[in-house]
């Protein structure tokens, strides 16, 4: 059974990096199958911020691209977020999932990770 | 790119039906076969319910089932029960090679 787990600080100070680590458990990341990061603002829907293959290829969401970059680390089987230049706006819930072979649903998913950013 | 159209809000009472749809343009919803449903209970991990329109994923039970006419999505819940109460995004892959998802809708079972 795959499973995904965030990890990283809850709390972020204004114009720094964000960094969320997802370690995927049950399913080796070289394997193949696109990995993902979606993200939730409290009292709002869902957003897509971008897919990562274990060859390194990416997609991003073109509104956080310039500051957005997801990486993998294959060795550790785990992939990672980081988001630069934060602002209140970036305040959410940030899930981790796998997106679904050939195509573009997203499953299973973490339970999410809370990063306020704040001073 | 723009958010897919949700209602805020459906209920419903025990064994009732229930649709929910999800509208978007002929660049996502209306251009691939791609749209996916997904069930969150607030503090827990989002689940898939259907896959590419219509198709349900192993282990969801065939009370949830999926539809789509031009720009617009529809999942609809049979026999509603009390743990279908949750909230429902709709998401779509689009022309850009981008997934872009519905606002949610709080399902309430009455």
């Amino acid at each position: 059974q795959v499973q995904l787990q965030e990890s990283g600080p809850g709390l972020v100070k204004p114009s720094e990096t964000l960094s969320l680590t997802c370690a995927v458990s049950g399913y080796s990341i070289s394997s193949g199958y696109y990995w993902g990061w979606i993200r939730q603002p409290p009292g709002k829907g869902l957003e897509w911020i971008g897919n990562i293959y274990h060859s390194g290829s990416t997609y991003y969401n073109p509104s956080l691209m310039s500051r957005v970059t997801i990486s993998v680390d294959t060795s550790k089987n785990q992939f990672s977020l980081r988001l630069s230049s934060v602002t209140a706006a970036d305040t959410a819930v940030y899930y981790c999932a796998r997106r679904g072979l050939g195509s573009w649903y997203f499953d299973p998913w973490g339970r999410g990770t809370l990063v306020t950013v704040s001073s | 790119q723009s958010a897919l159209t949700q209602p805020a809000s459906v209920s419903g009472s025990p064994g009732q039906s229930i649709t929910i749809s999800c509208t978007g343009t002929s660049s996502d919803v209306g251009a691939y076969n791609y749209v996916s449903w997904y069930q969150h209970h607030p503090g827990k991990a989002p689940k898939l319910m259907i896959y590419d329109v219509s198709k349900g994923p192993s282990g969801i039970s065939n009370r949830f089932s999926g539809s789509k006419s031009g720009n617009t999505a529809s999942l609809t819940i049979s026999g509603l029960q009390a743990e279908d109460e949750a909230d429902y995004y709709c998401s779509s892959y689009t022309r850009s090679s981008t997934v872009v998802f519905g606002g949610g809708t709080k399902l309430t079972v009455l």
